[in-house]
C-alpha cells in the first residue's frame, strides 16, 4: 500500500525567503508520479509541480521545485522568493495506478504562513 | 481558474436526505475524478470515470453513486447523508485515463445539519 508523509503540519517563512515543504513517500510501483497542490484559504486545489518516477531531472516552473531523491524516496518543494500570496496549504500527491485506471493519494498537508 | 466547474457552491441539507453533486471537466478531458475532503479524512479519492466507464473505485461508500454522461459531465449522488458527510467534495479532470495531472474544480461543500 501506498503512504504519502508530510511531517511539517505548520510552517514559517518570511517574505522573498525560500522554504523547502518535506514530504516522503513509500510504494512498491515501479512506475508512479508525484505531484504537489496548493490549496488556499478560499478552498480550491491548485496544481503546481508534477515529477514521473523515471524524469532524470528535478521538474521546475517558475518558482516551484521538486527536490526528488529516489532512492530516499522524497519529493520536497523548494518555493523560492516566498510571496504573501504563497500562504496556504500544500500537499504532496503521489498517483494509484491500476489496470483500469488511477487515483492521487494525498498527504495530510503542510500550512505554510508567509509573513512580511 | 482550472476550468473544471462544479455546482452548486455550497449546499446544506439535513440527515437522512439525498443531493446530488456536478461536475463539468475541462474542455478536452475525458477523465472525471471525485475526492472528498474532510477535517478527519484528509483527501480522499472516491470514484474515477473515464469516457463514461467507471475505471477506479476508492473509498467510496454504498450511499454514494456516480455516474458520467454522454457529454461527459458527471454527477455525485449522496443518498442517506449522515453528520459525518459533511465536507467539501472536489471533482477532477484530466485528458487520459491513466497517470495523467489531474486539475480541480472549486468544489462543493456540503454541511449535513
Amino acid at each position: 500500500a501506498q503512504k504519502i508523509t508530510q511531517t511539517q503540519p505548520g510552517m514559517f517563512v518570511q517574505e522573498k525567503e525560500a522554504v523547502t515543504l518535506d514530504c516522503t513517500y513509500d510504494t512498491s510501483d515501479p512506475s508512479y508520479g508525484l505531484f504537489w497542490y496548493k490549496q488556499p484559504s478560499s478552498g480550491e486545489m491548485i496544481f503546481l509541480i508534477y515529477q514521473g518516477s523515471y524524469d532524470q531531472q528535478n521538474a521546475t516552473e517558475g518558482r516551484y521545485s521538486l527536490n526528488f531523491q529516489k532512492a530516499r524516496k522524497s519529493a520536497n518543494l523548494v518555493i523560492s522568493a516566498s510571496q504573501l500570496g504563497d500562504s496556504a496549504m500544500y500537499f504532496c500527491a503521489m498517483s494509484r495506478n491500476s489496470n483500469s485506471g488511477y487515483a492521487l493519494n494525498f498527504g495530510k498537508g503542510t500550512s505554510l504562513l508567509v509573513t512580511p | 481558474d482550472s476550468g473544471v466547474t462544479q455546482t452548486p457552491k455550497h449546499l446544506i441539507t439535513a440527515t437522512g436526505q439525498r443531493v446530488t453533486l456536478r461536475c463539468s471537466p475541462r474542455s478536452g478531458d475525458l477523465s472525471v475524478y471525485w475526492y472528498q475532503q474532510s477535517l478527519d479524512q484528509g483527501l480522499q479519492f472516491l470514484i474515477q470515470y473515464y469516457n463514461g466507464e467507471e475505471r477506479a473505485k476508492g473509498n467510496i461508500l454504498e450511499r454514494f453513486s456516480a455516474q458520467q454522461f454522454p457529454d461527459l459531465h458527471s454527477e455525485l449522488n449522496l443518498s442517506s447523508l449522515e453528520l459525518g458527510d459533511s465536507a467539501l467534495y472536489f471533482c477532477a479532470s484530466s485528458v487520459g485515463p491513466l497517470d495523467e495531472t489531474q486539475y480541480f474544480g472549486p468544489g462543493t461543500r456540503l454541511l449535513v445539519l
